[in-house]
C-alpha cells in the first residue's frame, strides 16, 4: 500500500475491543479537527470531524475527544471490527486558510 | 465511491518529463483541493481552486501548477519530474471553499518517476 515504508505508530486489536487512536496537533487556532481514514489503496475518507469549541462528539460507533489545553485529539472506535483495519490520520483545519494539515497518521490492526 | 473521479490512476515518467494529472469534482461542488502523499513527507496540502479561480497555496513547488477549468474539472500540471516527485496525489472536492465544508477524496493517481 502507498504507506508502505512510512514508520507509522501501529495500534494491534482484538476484534471486539475498544481502539483509541491519538493525535497531537500543532495550531491553536485551528477551527475544526477531522479524522480520515484512508484503506489500502484509496484516498483518505472521512469518519468524524469537532469544532474547536467543542471537547467531544460521538458518531456510529466512534468517538472523537478535544482537549485543547495540551492540544490533544483522540478517536475512541467501540466494538472494533477487521473492517476497521487502515492507517487513521488526524487533520485539522483553520477556516481562514482552508487548507488540511494532516498528522503523520497511526496504522491500526485488527485481529479476528 | 466519493464522487470525485481521478485519472489517470497509474502514471510512470522519466525524471524531467511532465506530467497532467486530472480530477473531476463531485457533482456539485466548486471547490477542488489537491493533496501529495510521499513516503516521507506524510500527506500535504498543494492547492485549493474555488469556482475557477486559486484560494489557497501551500507547499506547492513552482515546477507545479494546477488550474479548475469552466466546468469545474482541475489539472495539476508537474513540470521537470525529479526522482523525489514520486508519489500518490489526491484530488479532493467539497461543496464550497471559504467555511468548513467537508472533502471527498478521490482515490488518488500513483506517480513513479524513473
Amino acid at each position: 500500500g502507498e504507506n508502505v515504508g512510512l514508520h507509522l505508530p501501529t495500534l494491534s486489536v482484538q476484534e471486539g475491543d475498544n481502539s483509541i487512536i491519538n493525535c497531537a496537533y500543532s495550531n491553536s487556532a485551528s477551527d475544526y479537527f477531522i479524522w480520515y481514514k484512508q484503506e489500502s489503496g484509496k484516498g483518505p475518507q472521512f469518519i468524524i470531524d469537532i469544532r474547536s469549541n467543542m471537547d467531544k462528539r460521538q458518531g456510529q460507533r466512534v468517538t472523537v475527544l478535544l482537549n485543547k489545553t495540551v492540544k490533544h485529539l483522540s478517536l475512541q472506535i467501540a466494538a472494533t471490527q477487521p473492517g476497521d483495519s487502515a492507517v487513521y490520520f488526524c487533520a485539522e483545519l483553520n477556516t481562514g486558510f482552508q487548507k488540511l494539515v494532516f498528522g503523520t497518521g497511526t496504522r491500526l490492526l485488527v485481529s479476528p | 465511491d466519493s464522487g470525485v473521479t481521478q485519472t489517470p490512476k497509474h502514471l510512470i515518467t522519466a525524471t524531467g518529463q511532465r506530467v497532467t494529472l486530472r480530477c473531476s469534482p463531485r457533482s456539485g461542488d466548486l471547490s477542488v483541493y489537491w493533496y501529495q502523499q510521499s513516503l516521507d513527507q506524510g500527506l500535504q496540502f498543494l492547492i485549493q481552486y474555488y469556482n475557477g479561480e486559486e484560494r489557497a497555496k501551500g507547499n506547492i513547488l513552482e515546477r507545479f501548477s494546477a488550474q479548475q477549468f469552466p466546468d469545474l474539472h482541475s489539472e495539476l500540471n508537474l513540470s521537470s519530474l525529479e526522482l523525489g516527485d514520486s508519489a500518490l496525489y489526491f484530488c479532493a472536492s467539497s461543496v464550497e471553499g471559504r467555511t468548513y465544508n467537508e472533502q471527498f477524496f478521490g482515490p488518488g493517481t500513483r506517480l513513479t518517476v524513473l
